[in-house]
């Protein structure tokens, strides 16, 4: 069965204070790891998908990278405005279009 | 314009009593799903249909009914409520293949 396990649970930053979220997870042939966000309230709004070890995606600070067995979700110079919970989740192979998620990391950056 | 939209938003209903909670995309995709979040946060899937075909049906009690009138609406039928139904269920949708999902908002279901 995949699984996915994501830590820390919660994350407490200062402003400007870099850290990684970690994604660790095991599938039967991985099609594509997916990253999101999750505001209180929210739906989960898409943020990378990665589909090879050694790939790497950006979008203002956050950094998405992928190994065979993990992912990391870097915050460089996070702002209050990227308190959310990130979300990894996987696809399988041979699951069709289904994703697993992780139970997410809550992040808060404060001012 | 939402791109995937459910309704209602809040759902306080009695144990025993049936509920549907209805979803619409406008955004051309080919599947759409039910997830549900739990308290500790989980997303687990429960259904996914592909152009009105049921294609996903994950170990979900048979008092949960999905019905696809076309590939634009997804709508979940719940029969005989239980406390343990409480949750927020999230509907999606998405292309055929590596894509990411498109979320509604969510439908926060409270079972008194």
């Amino acid at each position: 069965e995949d699984q996915v396990t994501q830590s820390p649970e919660a994350l407490r930053l200062q402003e400007g204070e870099s850290s990684s979220l970690n994604c660790s997870y095991t599938v039967s042939g991985l099609r594509g790891l997916f990253w999101y966000r999750q505001d209180p309230g929210k739906g989960p709004e898409f943020l990378f998908t990665l589909y090879s070890a050694g790939e790497e995606k950006e979008k203002e600070r956050l950094k998405a990278t992928l190994t065979k067995k993990e992912s990391f979700l870097h915050i460089t110079a996070p702002k209050p405005e990227d308190s959310a919970t990130y979300l990894c989740a996987v696809q399988a192979a041979a699951a069709g279009n289904k994703l697993t998620f992780g139970g997410g990391t809550r992040v808060l950056v404060k001012p | 314009d939402t791109a995937v939209s459910q309704t209602p938003k809040y759902l306080v209903t009695q144990m025993g009593n049936d509920k549907s909670i209805k979803c619409e995309q406008n955004l051309g995709h080919d599947t759409m799903y039910w997830y549900k979040q739990d308290s500790k946060k989980f997303l687990k899937i429960m259904f996914s249909y592909n152009n009105k075909e049921l294609i996903i049906n994950e170990t979900v009690p048979n008092r949960f009914s999905p019905k696809s009138p076309d590939k634009a609406h997804l709508n979940l039928h719940i029969n005989s409520l239980e406390l343990g139904d409480s949750a927020v269920y999230f509907c999606a949708s998405s292309q055929v293949g590596l894509y990411g999902y498109t979320f509604g908002s969510g439908t926060r279901l409270t079972v008194v």
